[in-house]
């Protein structure tokens, strides 16, 4: 039931972009992503509602592609700011279920 | 600021005791969440509330009960405490009663000695 992200942890150089993967063993309606940073409470990127869809929130931008049951979450030029730990969610009766997240390290 | 209030901000407490942790959801808010994280373990869901009523339950354990009051404050009960209870408790908030974006607190830290 809990989504299985991959990879657990990266780390980059500032300037490199980065993909974070999200799937589920059971149907997706939709897909969330978050990103907590250290010491902080999680704060909402962006929800994906339908197959194959992309949405982009500044340089980080998501697609959901609803047959593999999968969810890719896109850093690109990742700078400082972007470090934290990034969760993915899914719907299931309307329960939002979180994975364990993906710790994102950018360094200058 | 996400507008969600959440208190205590952090509390000891000892093996078997019990505590109250409460949430104050944004402004027009009507669905209440509780997620726990602990180490390694991600945001765990416990429960979720729309308009006074549970809507979803997830691995809640039997010790721990929670509940939405008329003003849509929520309270999470945690009793018997175990050394394995200690965790950050979330609270979060959204408008709908599916889940959308979601606001969340700040966090209770609870410490079990």
């Amino acid at each position: 039931q809990q989504p299985v992200q991959s990879p657990q942890a990266v780390i980059l150089r500032e300037g490199e972009d980065a993909v974070i993967n999200c799937s589920s063993s059971k149907a997706l309606y939709s897909v969330h992503w978050y990103r907590q940073k250290h010491g902080e409470a999680p704060v909402f990127l962006m929800i994906l509602l339908k197959g194959g869809e992309q949405k982009g929130h500044d340089k980080i931008s998501a697609s959901f592609n609803e047959k593999k049951q999968q969810s890719s979450l896109y850093l690109t030029a990742s700078q400082l700011s972007y470090s934290g730990t990034y969760f993915c969610g899914t719907e299931y009766t309307e329960k939002l279920v979180f994975g364990k997240g993906t710790k994102l390290t950018v360094n200058p | 600021d996400s507008g969600v209030t959440q208190t205590p901000k952090h509390l000891i407490t000892a093996t078997g005791q019990r505590v109250t942790l409460r949430c104050s959801p944004r402004s027009g808010d009507l669905s209440v969440y509780w997620y726990q994280q602990s180490l390694d373990q991600g945001l765990q869901f416990l429960i979720q509330y729309y308009n006074g009523e549970e809507r979803a339950k997830g691995n809640i354990l039997e010790r721990f009960s929670a509940q939405q009051f008329p003003d849509l404050h929520s309270e999470l009960n945690l009793s018997s405490l175990e050394l394995g209870d200690s965790a950050l408790y979330f609270c979060a908030s959204s408008f709908r009663v599916t889940p959308g974006e979601l606001f969340f607190g700040e966090g209770s830290r609870l410490t079990v000695l």
